[in-house]
């Protein structure tokens, strides 16, 4: 059984700081693991994607992956009030083309 | 470029009455997926296609569903009969090779009463 895990949250942070959201997979055969943003309503949304073990940063997303440890994170920084919402990670495994979500971390930036 | 596009974006119906939901996916992409979500159970995929040919379905989780893709540009999940426990979100989303990366639409919001 394939699982990605969560911190479900809800994780409250300070406008500005950095929020940090964390993942892990069972799958040790994993090879691709997305970020997505889904506001309350609304469909998710890719943030990043990151298939190589380190960091990758866009804008104010990192996203970091240790494959030994299979755990994956993403990194908020100077946190913004706009940036309140359930965070989805995504793990694809070796074939085919099916994902596991994980539960989503709920998160709220505080003004 | 328009997204993946679903209709309706909201069912209400009666248990035992059939619905239909339709997607269309990004022009280019190859694969097509369909997922519900839950408060009590998240986001499952339910089948996913790729060029028009359902690959797993072991999602779906029972006959009442089913799923086809006629084409390149057009796809359906079809309940019948409906029932109050299907109601949920789903969305459709759609990718290309071997990327992975998978576009949500909107979702259709279906409630079952």
């Amino acid at each position: 059984q394939k699982e990605v895990e969560q911190n479900s949250g809800p994780l409250s942070v300070p406008e500005g700081a950095i929020a940090s959201l964390n993942c892990t997979y069972s799958d040790r055969g994993s090879q691709s693991f997305f970020w997505y943003r889904q506001y309350s309503g609304k469909s998710p949304e890719l943030i990043m994607s990151i298939y190589s073990n380190g960091d990758k940063e866009d804008g104010r997303f990192t996203a970091q992956l240790n494959k030994a440890s299979q755990y994956v994170s993403l990194l908020i920084r100077d946190s913004q009030p706009s940036d309140s919402a359930t965070y989805l990670c995504a793990v694809k495994g070796n074939y085919g083309q099916n994902f596991v979500f994980g539960p989503g971390t709920r998160l709220s930036v505080l003004p | 470029d328009a997204g993946v596009i679903q209709s309706p974006r909201h069912e209400v119906t009666e248990m035992g009455q059939e619905v239909t939901l339709r997607c269309k996916p990004i022009s280019g992409h190859d694969y097509l997926f369909w997922y519900r979500q839950t408060m009590m159970r998240g986001l499952e995929l339910l089948i996913y296609f790729n060029n028009n040919v359902p690959i797993d379905d072991s999602g779906m989780p029972e006959d009442r569903f089913s799923a086809k893709m006629p084409n390149a540009s057009f796809s359906t999940l079809k309940i019948q009969p409906s029932e109050p426990r299907d109601s949920a979100v789903y969305f459709c989303a759609s990718s290309l090779g071997s990327t992975g990366a998978q576009y949500f639409g909107p979702g259709t919001r279906l409630t079952v009463l």
